[in-house]
C-alpha cells in the first residue's frame, strides 16, 4: 500500500535556527513528490516537486532535497512567517492511486521570535 | 492569473440534507481533483476529473460524488449527510491529469454537520 509518513508531527524553532523536516514514502513506483504549505484556514500552496533522487529545489530560505525512500525540507535561519504546516505528497505510478496524491499527516512549525 | 476558487466558503447543514459544493479550476487546467480534509486522517483523496470524466476515485463511499462541466468547472454532492462528513473540502486543479504536473488548491469549503 502506497504511504508518506512525516516527521516530526511538530517543530519549535527559535528565529534563525536552522533545521529540517522528513518525509518517507513508501510506493510502487514514484511519479512526483510535492511539497505545499498550509496555513490556519486556507488551502495549501504549493512549494515544491521533485521527480528523481538527487533532485534539489530552492527557494529563498527552504531546500528540498529528494532520496529513494525519503525526502528533506531544510528550513534555513527560519523567521516568524515561516509558522505553518508543511506537507509532503506523492504521485505514484499504476495502481490504484494513479494520478492522484497521497499526502502525509503534515509537520506543524512554530518559529518563535 | 486567477486562482483556484470554491463555493461556498462555509456551510452549515443537518444530518440526511445533501450538499453541492462548487470549484472553478485555474484558467487552462483541465484536471479538478476532490480532497476531504479533517484533524484525524489529514488530506484524503476523494476524486479526480479530466475533461468531463472521473479518472479516478477515492476510497469514499457512493454518497460522495462529482462531475465536471465543459468549461472544467466542477461541483462534487454529498448525499445523506453524517456528522463524520464535517471537514474542509478542497479542490486541486492541474494541467493535466497525468505526469508529474503540480496541483493548485484553492481555499476550500468548510462544511459542518450538525
Amino acid at each position: 500500500e502506497d504511504q508518506v509518513t512525516q516527521s516530526p508531527e511538530a517543530l519549535r524553532l527559535q528565529e534563525g535556527e536552522s533545521s529540517s523536516l522528513n518525509c518517507s514514502y513508501t510506493v510502487s513506483g514514484l511519479r512526483g513528490l510535492f511539497w505545499y504549505r498550509q496555513d490556519p484556514g486556507k488551502g495549501p500552496e504549493f512549494l515544491f516537486t521533485l521527480y528523481s533522487a538527487g533532485e534539489e529545489k530552492e527557494k529563498e530560505r527552504l531546500k528540498a532535497t529528494l532520496t529513494k525512500k525519503e525526502s528533506f525540507l531544510h528550513i534555513t535561519a527560519p523567521k516568524p512567517e515561516d509558522s505553518a504546516t508543511y506537507l509532503c505528497a506523492v504521485q505514484a505510478v499504476g495502481g490504484g492511486s494513479q494520478g492522484n496524491l497521497i499526502f502525509g499527516k503534515g509537520t506543524k512549525l512554530s518559529v518563535k521570535p | 492569473k486567477a486562482g483556484v476558487t470554491q463555493t461556498p466558503r462555509y456551510l452549515i447543514k443537518t444530518r440526511g440534507q445533501q450538499v453541492t459544493l462548487s470549484c472553478s479550476p485555474i484558467s487552462g487546467h483541465r484536471s479538478v481533483s476532490w480532497y476531504q480534509q479533517t484533524p484525524g486522517q489529514g488530506l484524503q483523496f476523494l476524486f479526480e476529473y479530466f475533461s468531463e470524466t472521473q479518472r479516478n476515485k477515492g476510497n469514499f463511499p457512493g454518497r460522495f460524488s462529482g462531475r465536471q462541466f465543459s468549461n472544467s468547472r466542477s461541483e462534487m454532492n454529498v448525499s445523506t449527510l453524517e456528522l463524520g462528513d464535517s471537514a474542509l473540502y478542497l479542490c486541486a486543479s492541474s494541467r493535466t491529469g497525468t505526469g508529474g504536473y503540480e496541483q493548485y488548491f484553492g481555499p476550500g469549503t468548510r462544511l459542518t454537520v450538525t
